[in-house]
């Protein structure tokens, strides 16, 4: 089964200040890959897909993410926060299953000004 | 453009009530459609999953249950609300085909039982 891990349930950064929200997976097979934003009180937003046709995804508001084979992590950045940002963010994996989509338990990012 | 619509918005219920929960989605055809429970603090959780009319797939048992009744509608139901039902209830819909679609979600419903 593929699954995958967020690590760092919280990460606070400063307006300004780079943005790294860890991902790692595992998946017998090569996986498709998802970035997914929420808002509070709102739904789940996509950010970005790896789907293997380039290792390095660009994605809305500014956000990438690096697909790293050899780590097995897909990690998502944006090199300078905004108060905006600040958000829940989760990862997903493609499952085996056919329909479903695999979630991390999400990490909540805090920006300061 | 495809939107997809969740009603209501919020909902609070007494422990024992019935529940109905609707979703429905635009611009697209015999779309897969999800719902998923978020708890407080905690991950997404998938429900059930439809590929079509009439066809249903639970994930996890429990006193909910789900229908489709028509192409691009699906509705989360319950006899007997309990108080483990709180939560924030996502709908979602993926396109055909590919096992790996992405999923667009909905703006959900917060529901809670009392």
């Amino acid at each position: 089964a593929q699954s995958v891990t967020q690590l760092g349930s919280h990460v606070s950064v400063s307006e300004g200040a780079l943005v790294l929200l860890r991902c790692n997976y595992s998946s017998s097979v090569p996986p498709y890959l998802f970035w997914y934003v929420q808002y509070p009180n709102q739904g789940l937003q996509l950010l970005l897909k790896y789907t293997s046709a380039a290792t390095l995804v660009k994605g809305i508001n500014g956000f990438e993410a690096e697909f790293k084979k050899s780590e097995t992590s897909f990690h998502l950045t944006k090199p300078s926060a905004h108060m905006s940002d600040a958000a829940e963010y989760f990862c997903a994996v493609g499952a085996n299953s056919g329909y479903a989509l695999n979630f991390g338990k999400g990490t909540s990012l805090l920006v300061t000004p | 453009s495809q939107t997809i619509h969740q009603w209501p918005a919020t909902l609070v219920q007494p422990v024992g009530s019935p529940l109905s929960l609707e979703c429905t989605v635009e611009g697209t055809s015999n779309p897969n459609l999800y719902w998923y429970r978020q708890a407080a603090g905690r991950g997404l959780q998938l429900l059930f999953y439809s590929v079509g009319i009439g066809q249903i797939s639970s994930e996890v048992p429990q006193n909910l249950s789900a229908s489709r009744p028509q192409d691009r509608q699906f509705i989360l139901s319950s006899k007997k609300l309990l108080l483990s039902d709180s939560g924030f209830y996502l709908c979602a819909w993926g396109g055909v085909g590919n096992l790996q679609e992405t999923q667009y979600f909905g703006p959900g419903t917060r529901l809670l039982v009392l």
